[in-house]
């Protein structure tokens, strides 16, 4: 199957201080790359759908100036969390479809974990 | 709206066994998919079984079938001779492919142990 990498695999910051997590499709292009969070014991939520070329789409309730999505190239999404807090500790995971795979199936990263102290 | 619902958070099953998770959706695309992923203590979320809601077979693979009932809106996750491998959280997801929508919604997930 294709194969989407993220770094870092994990991260430990500062309050107040910038991360940024890459998602690389490494052997497909990607149009769209979708942005999950996962807290611990929780299942994956949606932040944001990464559109190659265009702005990210946020749902409802993720603050788009808070959470910097970039998707400069058909193989890279990047997430920027700003001014980091320890409630933006979670595992971020990133996600790439394959257009014209099967049944549109979404290869995972492998997730980026995120601890804010 | 779609929504899924996984109603069983931890499930135990002896090694060799077969057990399975299930799932419920909510839907009002005519169209969708449903998929089943495995995420271990590592994180990664790993593609078990797909099916489309116009197939009119259950998806196989390997040890893993979807057992599929669209008049009663579930998705069961059946997993045949168990291994302790096995043992990680499964989740549940739909995609809806006429609302433009291509992201997954993921129930809350079972966690199932396999016990030697």
């Amino acid at each position: 199957g294709a194969v989407v990498s993220q770094h870092p695999s994990w991260v430990i910051c500062k309050s107040g201080t910038s991360v940024k997590i890459e998602c690389r499709s490494l052997d497909f292009q990607a149009t769209t790359m979708f942005w999950y969070r996962q807290f611990p014991k929780q299942s994956l939520m949606l932040m944001a759908t990464s559109n190659e070329g265009s702005k990210a789409t946020y749902e409802q309730g993720v603050e788009k100036d808070k959470f910097l999505i970039n998707h400069a190239s058909l193989t890279l999404s990047t997430l920027t969390v700003t001014s980091a807090h320890p409630e933006d500790s979670s595992f971020y995971i990133c996600s790439a479809r394959v257009v014209l795979a099967e049944n549109n199936e979404q290869f995972f990263g492998p997730g980026t974990r995120l601890t804010v102290l | 709206a779609q929504k899924i619902t996984q109603t069983q958070p931890g499930m135990f099953v002896q090694e060799k066994e077969a057990v399975t998770l299930d799932c419920t959706y909510d839907t009002s695309d005519p169209s969708y998919g449903l998929f089943w992923y495995k995420q271990p203590s590592s994180g990664e979320m790993i593609f078990l079984i797909y099916q489309g809601s116009y197939d009119q077979q259950n998806a196989t693979e390997g040890r893993y079938s979807l057992n599929f009932q669209k008049a009663r809106k579930s998705a069961n996750l059946v997993i045949s001779a168990s291994q302790l491998g096995d043992s990680a959280m499964y989740f549940c997801a739909m995609r809806g492919d006429n609302t433009g929508r291509r992201a997954l919604t993921f129930g809350s997930g079972t966690r199932l142990q396999v016990q030697p």
